[in-house]
């Protein structure tokens, strides 16, 4: 069983969406939480950061974890064009970063 | 802030040389920085964990005499692809991390190294 779980897509939506993007993990030993977005060719860029259960909301983005079913999500309201990137999931392993596979979204117009 | 840049951007090499990259945090000092690949449509892998001023820590799997890290101060590590082949082509990303920040790591934008 691999530590880290992420439907790689592709997944296509409308502009104007709601967008849910999802990982699995096995590993109880992880602490953090965190969504990164990749733009093609590019770095990771940090987009959410939780260490608990529950849900945290930064403007169009909400991050939910739930630590019992080792499940966490990423979900985007009002999807847009500029949200077309790979989304990471990452979790962090004593300072050491396990990615998911990264789900390939795109917003159409 | 927290800008971590990446020298060169693309390279292009012929097999059995040797490359190298940069890595810099621009406005802060890292103090820790790690190394990842990245294959088309496929997660970032962690290669090394580096500190300024000592041996890098290797992934199980990632040959440290193929790929030479140092980190000489707390704004710049270096990889070095040693006798580079096609199969090392991939796309390398660096990230640095600041003690005072927690556990966020700040990535660069990439270096894309093709092997001919």
């Amino acid at each position: 069983q691999k530590e880290v779980e992420q439907d790689p897509g592709p997944l296509s939506v409308p502009e104007g969406a709601i967008v849910s993007l999802n990982c699995t993990y096995s590993n109880s030993a992880f602490q953090y939480f965190m969504w990164y977005r990749q733009y093609s060719r590019k770095g990771p860029e940090l987009l959410m950061y939780t260490y608990s259960s529950g849900n945290k909301e930064d403007g169009r983005f909400t991050a939910q974890v739930d630590k019992s079913s080792k499940y966490i999500s990423l979900f985007i309201r009002d999807s847009q064009p500029s949200d077309s990137a790979t989304y990471l999931c990452a979790f962090d392993q004593g300072g050491k970063l396990i990615f998911g596979q990264g789900t390939e979204l795109s917003v159409k117009p | 802030g927290a800008v971590v840049s990446q020298h060169p951007s693309w390279v292009i090499c012929k097999s059995g040389t040797s490359v190298k990259i940069e890595c810099r945090s621009l406005d802060f000092q890292a103090t820790t920085m790690f190394w990842y690949r990245q294959f088309p449509k496929q997660s970032l892998m962690l290669m090394a964990t580096s500190n300024e001023g000592s041996k890098a820590t290797y992934e199980q799997g990632v040959e440290k005499d193929k790929f030479l890290i140092n980190h000489a101060s707390l704004t710049l590590s270096t990889l070095t692809v040693t006798s580079a082949h096609p199969e090392d082509s991939s796309f390398y990303i660096c990230s640095a991390s600041v003690t005072h920040r927690g556990n966020e790591q700040f990535f660069g934008p990439g270096t894309r190294l093709t092997v001919l």
